[in-house]
């Protein structure tokens, strides 16, 4: 069974740090270009970054690059979210989710909840 | 960046009535491959998002086949044949066809 399961989150200050993981199972995720989403209730659902399936080439939103950083980690199956410098605007869920062959996602992490706020 | 635009924002249901959401984008979705990069995303209450639709009109596995896509180039409808109960939730289409990857405001639809 294919599953992602979250690590991470939580409330930090204007300026602070998080780091959200993603633990892959049930697939050999190294085979998969992985991505991050976020939802917040007011905004819907926003693609956030991406990285390829051996982690050299990363892509972001123009609203987190030079903020967040995406990285992997194949030799234990976990996808990373660095996020840095976050602001009360970054507020929302946080989804790993994992890219099909025709760029669309098949599966996806339970969610992380990031909250900043002072 | 491709914008995305749904309609209508709200969509109240009657179960076993049929139900369509459309979906604009700024720019044509259609590949030289000859394939629109059109998903289709419901995220119900208290759920992760789950894949509906790829590819414009593909179902992916497991879902009903009450529901059906449609559409080419900049728009795309999605279909409830007979709406029920549990397909509340808010429906996002989103475009696949370059980074920034874009999805529409949502449409919540509601018994």
């Amino acid at each position: 069974e294919v599953r992602l399961v979250q690590s991470g989150g939580g409330l930090v200050r204007p300026g602070g740090s998080l780091r959200l993981s993603c633990t892959a199972s049930g697939f050999t995720s190294g085979n998969f270009v992985m991505h991050w989403v976020r939802h917040t209730p007011g905004r819907g659902l926003m693609w956030v970054s991406r990285v390829s399936s051996d982690g050299t080439t990363t892509s972001y939103a123009d609203s987190v690059r030079g903020r967040f950083t995406i990285s992997r980690d194949n030799a234990k199956n976990t996808l990373f979210l660095q996020m840095d410098s976050l602001r009360v605007e970054d507020t929302a869920v946080y989804y790993c989710t994992r890219e099909n062959g025709d760029v669309d996602f098949d599966y996806w992490g339970q969610g992380s909840l990031v909250t900043v706020s002072s | 960046d491709i914008v995305m635009t749904q309609s209508p924002l709200s969509l109240p249901v009657t179960p076993g009535e049929p139900a369509s959401i459309s979906c604009r984008s700024s720019q044509s979705l259609l590949h030289g491959n000859g394939y629109n990069y059109l998903d289709w995303y419901v995220q119900k209450p208290g759920q992760s998002p789950q894949l509906l639709i790829y590819l414009s009109s593909n179902r992916a596995p497991g879902v009903p086949d009450r529901f059906s896509a449609s559409g080419s180039g900049t728009d795309f409808t999605l279909k409830i044949s007979k709406v029920e109960a549990e397909d509340v939730g808010i429906y996002y289409c989103m475009q696949a066809l370059q980074l920034p990857l874009t999805f529409g405001g949502g449409t919540k639809v509601e018994i």
